[in-house]
């Protein structure tokens, strides 16, 4: 059983596209993150989520959209793509907000063309 | 920024040696994470030191923190080709709820 999924793996798309990544947690934790990584491998948060609220929303455009249906879950929904959108996507969970361990699923890369 | 930055990007060794890498961050923390990455996977939890610790071991990693420095090392000992991957230091912020990664150094063992 995988911890944390998220799909689709791999996901190429034309500039002014709107596309979803999903996420799905099956370990009971109460937070849950987006993180990208650009190509440069650096890793930054975007948003997180304790028990379906919105905890951090770190200066990303308002063409990104999370949703929480439940806590196990936290979906990516992306609005007219850009170039600069490309990068690889990563969810993780950890057991309660300010947890010290971070699980991550194995992450989601975006082209965008 | 308070994210950790990871010294040096880059380092290659052969199988058996040990490899060192460094992580320096900005800010007052209350704890420090490593975290592996292997190529085209998500990042995996490797050790955790608090802030009111100097060093910790697990199996053949061994971490060190000097919180007056603003520093810490990972070390891991007789280096496997499967150790080959990235690796990356976690601090907290100050309200204690995310986790700001650097770029990582991704090392590379040789057989």
């Amino acid at each position: 059983d995988t911890a944390v999924s998220q799909t689709p793996k791999y996901l190429v798309t034309q500039m002014g596209n709107d596309k979803s990544i999903k996420c799905e947690q099956n370990l009971g934790h109460d937070t849950m993150y987006w993180y990208k990584q650009d190509s440069k491998k650096f890793l930054k948060i975007m948003f997180s989520y304790n028990n379906k609220e919105l905890i951090i929303n770190e200066t990303v455009p308002n063409r990104f959209s999370p949703k929480s249906p439940d806590k196990a879950h936290l979906n990516l929904h992306i609005n007219s793509l850009e170039l600069g959108d490309s990068a690889v996507y990563f969810c993780a969970s950890s057991q309660v907000q300010g947890g010290e361990k971070l699980f991550f699923g194995s992450g989601t890369q975006l082209s965008v063309l | 920024s308070q994210q950790g930055e990871e010294d040096p990007q880059a380092l290659s060794i052969q199988e058996g040696e040990n490899a060192t890498m460094n992580c320096s961050y900005k800010t007052s923390i209350n704890n420090l994470q490593w975290y592996r990455q292997n190529s085209g996977r998500g990042l995996v939890h490797l050790i955790l030191i608090r802030s009111n610790e100097r060093e910790k071991h697990s199996g053949r990693l061994r971490v060190t923190l000097d919180t007056s420095k603003k520093s810490s090392s990972l070390l891991i000992t007789a280096s496997r080709a499967a150790d080959t991957a990235s690796y990356f230091c976690a601090t907290d912020s100050n309200t204690g709820n995310q986790f700001y990664f650097g770029t990582g150094t991704s090392l590379t063992v040789i057989p």
